[in-house]
């Protein structure tokens, strides 16, 4: 069965220092996505990145980058030079082709930035 | 554009009441899902429509949960009778609904619902 977990509860911060979201996932897939959602103070979710099985490259989009790695079955965030308006949940979610579009979602991280 | 549009943004009522739930999915989607947010259990998936029609309803947790599509711009969720543990935030999305696992879901800004 799928199963997505982000084993770091609450993260804080100072601001300007770097970060990393853990996210590790189970799946009997061969194809399958994963997908970062950001969660601001404001409520609601806000797709950041998408990523499939074939493609293990990293992404990199500003401050945030993106480690996928099959081997580990891990799909981390960074976000480097973090600042306050970066505080919010991050969920990592996966999506199987077998599973059609559900997805299934980590329990989420807060991410605090202190100034 | 418009993204997903859902109403009320707050409800509280009293159990034993009926609560209905609604969304409005972005123009062009063809996939609509309603989740469930608690801090115990998290996200959770509900249901989800693909063009109009129910695909999986296996996240409703019994039969006071229904939900209904009857058009491409309009879904809700409906609870009867509602009861305290139904308290959360219910959340809708959509999607451009292609087959396959890939689409990303854009979601409304929830629905606070609270039961006495």
């Amino acid at each position: 069965a799928q199963k997505v977990t982000q084993a770091q509860t609450e993260i804080s911060v100072v601001e300007k220092e770097d970060v990393t979201l853990d996210c590790v996932y189970e799946t009997r897939d061969t194809t399958y996505y994963l997908f970062w959602y950001k969660q601001p103070p404001s409520g609601e979710l806000v797709f950041l990145i998408r990523r499939n099985s074939f493609d293990e490259q990293n992404e990199i989009s500003g401050r945030y980058s993106w480690n996928f790695q099959k081997s580990t079955s891990s799909f981390n965030f960074t976000i480097t030079a973090s600042q306050v308006v970066d505080s919010a949940v991050y969920f990592c979610a996966l999506s199987e082709i077998q599973g059609a579009q559900k997805l299934v979602f980590g329990q989420g991280t807060r991410l605090t930035i202190n100034p | 554009d418009a993204g997903v549009i859902q109403s009320p943004r707050h409800e509280v009522t009293e159990m034993g009441q009926e609560v209905t739930l609604r969304c409005k999915p972005i123009s062009g989607h063809n996939s609509l899902f309603w989740y469930r947010q608690t801090m115990m259990r998290g996200l959770e998936l509900l249901i989800y429509f693909n063009n109009n029609v129910p695909i999986d309803d296996s996240g409703m947790p019994e039969d006071r949960f229904s939900a209904k599509m009857p058009n491409a711009s309009f879904s809700t969720l409906k609870i009867q009778p509602s009861e305290p543990r139904d308290s959360a935030v219910y959340f809708c999305a959509s999607s451009l609904g292609r087959p396959g696992p890939w689409d990303e879901q854009f979601f409304g800004p929830g629905t606070r619902l609270t039961v006495l």
